[in-house]
């Protein structure tokens, strides 16, 4: 398996437009978390989904942001407006329904915005 | 709510030496599962090592190891024999059992530096 896939790998942006990351997580998996990673709050969770339905999104910071799972193969991570503040690397993991099992991490978006 | 620390911001070590990374974490559940993550520069988070709290013997894997004390609620990892590639940030992770899996609490992550 080619593993959690995310696009882009970069973006910038300027302020005040729609900012849309993509994810495909690994065949199979019921599980798909978005998590966030900024240098002051570190890594954190945002929304998780359980077999395509949000389970806890309490971690999204603000209804600018908003998560879709239309099917167990796709994810989006949608930012309207985006602010500076957004900035940050957006990282979609992936894990099965069995016990004890870790999340897998794609390689994350690097997002700008300027 | 649980909780996760790492109190070394940065680390260095030798190359062929052994370097520990601590973390302790707060939490009233009984069951759950410590990780190591490792976040090289391409970005990558990579599992290092699994810990279920029900066991008492110590994860190893391979030259990375680690000495959980679940009374104290600590959870360093070892490194033996340091390489180059070691290099990165470590990310200490607490899940809750019988949650949803892969449903992570990090720490702050320590960065790793290796000297040649």
């Amino acid at each position: 398996d080619a593993g959690v896939i995310q696009s882009p790998r970069h973006e910038v942006t300027e302020m005040g437009q729609e900012v849309t990351l993509r994810c495909k997580p690994i065949s199979g998996h019921d599980y798909l978390f978005w998590y966030r990673q900024t240098m002051m709050r570190g890594l954190e969770l945002l929304i998780y989904f359980n077999n395509n339905v949000p389970i806890d999104d309490s971690g999204m910071p603000e209804d600018r942001f908003s998560a879709k799972m239309p099917n167990a193969s796709f994810s989006t991570l949608k930012i309207q407006p985006s602010e500076p503040r957004d900035s940050a690397v957006y990282f979609c993991a992936s894990s099965p329904y069995r016990e004890g099992t870790e999340a897998f991490f794609g390689q994350g978006t690097r997002l700008t915005v300027v | 709510a649980q909780t996760v620390t790492q109190s070394q911001p940065e680390m260095s070590v030798q190359e062929a030496e052994t370097v520990t990374l601590s973390c302790t974490y707060d939490t009233s559940e009984s069951d759950y599962y410590l990780f190591w993550y490792k976040q090289p520069p391409s970005r990558q988070m990579i599992l290092v090592i699994r810990q279920e709290a029900y066991k008492q013997q110590n994860a190893t894997e391979n030259r990375f190891s680690v000495n959980f004390q679940k009374a104290a609620k600590s959870f360093s990892l070892k490194i033996s024999d340091s390489q180059l590639g070691d290099a990165a940030m470590y990310f200490c992770a607490y899940m809750n059992y019988g949650g949803s899996q892969g449903n992570l609490i990090f720490g702050k992550g320590t960065k790793l530096s290796v000297k040649p």
